[in-house]
């Protein structure tokens, strides 16, 4: 089964520490979505990243988040000096395609990262 | 006016009934239109995807597009108690100013009382 990875499934941090959540896309992917889902609310748009580019942060927060998605390896997804409000499912999803022709392609999610700052 | 929009329920029917679940979306030049299911703590995963007017069926779940209201329905007949989830409705726009090809609505929660 070739399908989204995520690592770690459970992250345990203290106020001020750094988050890193790794996603891997399915394989020939090249388009990932990181989302955030807060317990009992519905799925948050961050950022959508291609190789190498954030083509969409419109849903990051301004101050302590960031995204990469590298030539070689996973996309990361990085919270610094966390908080507790940053406690949450984290959902990575990737796609074949991006925008425009052939937007029939659905996204594929990965088992999330469950955040929890103490 | 959020693009997509569901009745959050939660959505209670008895074992063996039809849920009916619904979504409507604010983008006319919508073009593809998806369902997912969601267990608690769990990931979200595709159950329907349908891109044409009316009725598209996969066994006991039928989805339902309407273009001209900008509606899609997703019905599931003979529920079971392990369709008991929260149910997101997922819009891909023709275009998206954002570059973020997809609009998901915030789920219904569906529980199917044995």
């Amino acid at each position: 089964n070739a399908g989204v990875m995520q690592n770690p499934r459970h992250l345990v941090r203290r106020r001020g520490q750094e988050a890193r959540l790794r996603c891997s896309p399915v394989k020939g992917h090249s388009h990932v979505y990181w989302y955030r889902q807060l317990p009992e609310e519905g799925l948050k748009f961050m950022v959508y990243l291609q190789k190498e580019n954030i083509i969409d942060e419109s849903g990051m927060p301004k101050e302590r988040f960031s995204a990469e998605f590298p030539k070689e390896g996973p996309s990361i997804l990085r919270i610094q000096q966390v908080v507790r409000g940053d406690s949450a499912a984290y959902f990575c999803a990737s796609s074949p395609v991006g925008p425009g022709l052939a937007n029939r392609e659905t996204q594929y999610f990965g088992p999330g990262t469950r955040l929890l700052v103490l | 006016q959020k693009e997509v929009e569901q009745n959050s329920g939660p959505l209670s029917v008895p074992e063996g009934a039809i849920a009916s679940l619904n979504c409507t979306y604010s983008d006319r030049v919508s073009q593809s239109f998806f369902w997912y299911r969601q267990y608690s703590g769990k990931s979200p995963e595709l159950i329907m995807s349908i891109y044409s007017n009316g009725d598209k069926e996969d066994g006991r779940f039928t989805a339902q597009l309407n273009k001209a209201s900008q509606y899609v329905s997703l019905l599931i007949r003979d529920s079971q108690p392990s369709d008991s989830a929260t149910y997101l409705c997922a819009v891909n726009p023709l275009y998206s100013n954002t570059g973020n090809q997809f609009y998901f609505g915030t789920g219904t929660s569906l529980t199917v009382i044995p």
